[in-house]
């Protein structure tokens, strides 16, 4: 099925830094969603976006809804070894099987104390 | 306010045993949505359901793949028989409407011998 460009695709760093990933896509979408995945878990959402050009937080997580609406940021900020684990973005067209929630193949993090 | 619940959470059976999954979506949340998750990828949807009534299964695979949520609360899919291919985590989401953000289960963790 379609799914988004996310990069990167892993990512090794040390506590303390900043990280950032992204994600594109070919198609517009309404809304875009940022979830992380802990092994053995389900997906938790920590940052929905949902107007062009918005920019939110979640404590250390920003998270930007880029102008062209092709694609969305996600950084955290001063990483602990807590962050690890695999992010995923999502978007979301319109109504209909449109509306579903499309997924990136995510990035995994690891971060060395 | 509990999660969305699944049930197993791991499972294991040989091929061309027919399997069944449970999920009980948050309380009130009246859209519930079943993903497949292969390793190192993100979830795609199989199926979504409105209350009772499936309103994208497109890509389910009909022939041997089958779900119902008779009441509209909580749902059950099944497989049979299963193939080797079809080892993967599945997973549970339910959101208060389509367009809302969407809550994951823990998944079942599914293995075909």
């Amino acid at each position: 099925g379609q799914q988004l460009n996310q990069s990167p695709q892993s990512m090794f760093i040390q506590e303390g830094e900043d990280v950032s990933m992204n994600c594109t896509s070919s198609s517009i979408f309404n809304t875009w969603l940022w979830y992380k995945q802990d092994p053995g878990e389900g997906p938790v959402l920590l940052i929905a976006l949902y107007k062009a050009g918005e920019l939110t937080s979640n404590g250390r997580l920003t998270a930007q809804f880029g102008i062209t609406r092709k694609d969305s940021f996600l950084n955290i900020s001063a990483s602990i070894p807590s962050d690890v684990g695999i992010y995923f973005c999502a978007g979301q067209a319109q109504g209909g099987s449109q509306g579903n929630l499309i997924f990136g193949k995510g990035t995994k993090l690891s971060v060395k104390p | 306010e509990a999660g969305v619940v699944q049930s197993p959470r791991y499972k294991i059976i040989e091929k061309k045993q027919p399997v069944a999954f449970w999920c009980n979506p948050i309380s009130g949340h009246n859209t519930l949505y079943w993903y497949l998750q292969n390793l190192g990828q993100g979830p795609e949807l199989l199926i979504r359901y409105e209350n009772e009534e499936a309103v994208d299964d497109s890509q389910l695979p009909k022939d041997r793949f089958s779900a119902e949520r008779l009441k509209g609360v909580d749902s059950t899919l099944k497989i049979q028989p299963a193939e080797l291919g079809d080892s993967a985590v599945y997973l549970c989401a339910s959101s208060s409407g389509q367009g809302n953000e969407q809550f994951f289960g823990p998944g079942t963790r599914l293995t075909v011998l």
